[in-house]
């Protein structure tokens, strides 16, 4: 099945640094989502960004498809920011049903 | 607000008990999905709804466990006999138009 790759595994930063999420995965892919799960463990969606360039506020977000990748870009990072950053996909033949999770990013901002 | 919801949040109960779970989905999504999610890992599929047919069934879902969605509605997620390795965040997403699922904020489950 399709593999989903996440990098890197951790990452500490302080606050108002940048920082650079990266998604492989070896199949082509119908769906990519990017989730950022709180402390509480809720999913909170990102980004849906199958292809191009989406931005909201401080995040953005690049899916090159034919590449098999996708970026998350945090900028002025904030404390609030802290969590767990999964992305998940599923694949072009099975549109619509399991999304394939990744092992997420784990995301620490001090102030 | 009309976001996933699920209950209860929180579950503790004794190895070999049965445990049922409920999730609504946002409303007109007719395609609901359940996750496993263990420590440290990313969430893991379980089974898929299109409205009330259940289209999907990973081999994570083992034959204690059983999915229903009557009517193509509300959702439950029954398991019999745990055990300690049940012990997990059962997570609630659902669907419409898009592609994009949608998730509640799940159910703990602690198995003692």
């Amino acid at each position: 099945g399709i593999q989903v790759e996440q990098s890197p595994p951790d990452l500490i930063l302080q606050e108002g640094a940048n920082s650079t999420l990266r998604c492989n995965f070896s199949d082509s892919v119908n769906n990519l989502q990017w989730f950022h799960q709180n402390p509480w463990g809720q999913l909170i969606n990102l980004f849906y960004i199958p292809s191009g360039t989406k931005q909201n506020g401080r995040l953005s977000a690049t899916t090159v498809a034919t590449e098999r990748y996708s970026l998350l870009y945090i900028s002025s990072s904030q404390t609030t920011d802290s969590g767990v950053y999964f992305c998940a996909v599923d694949t072009e033949n099975q549109a619509g049903t399991a999304l394939i999770f990744g092992k997420g990013t784990t995301l620490s901002v001090s102030s | 607000d009309t976001g996933v919801s699920q209950n209860p949040r929180h579950k503790i109960t004794k190895r070999g008990q049965n445990v049922t779970f409920r999730c609504d989905p946002i409303s007109e999504h007719n395609r609901l999905y359940w996750y496993r999610q263990t420590l440290g890992q990313g969430p893991e599929f379980l089974t898929y709804f299109q409205n009330e047919a259940q289209l999907e069934k990973s081999r994570l879902l083992s034959d204690r466990f059983s999915a229903e969605r009557p009517k193509g509605s509300f959702s439950t997620l029954e398991i019999q006999r745990t055990e300690q390795g049940d012990s997990a965040m059962y997570l609630c997403a659902s669907g419409g138009g898009s592609y994009e699922q949608y998730f509640g904020p799940g159910t703990r489950l602690t198995v003692t």
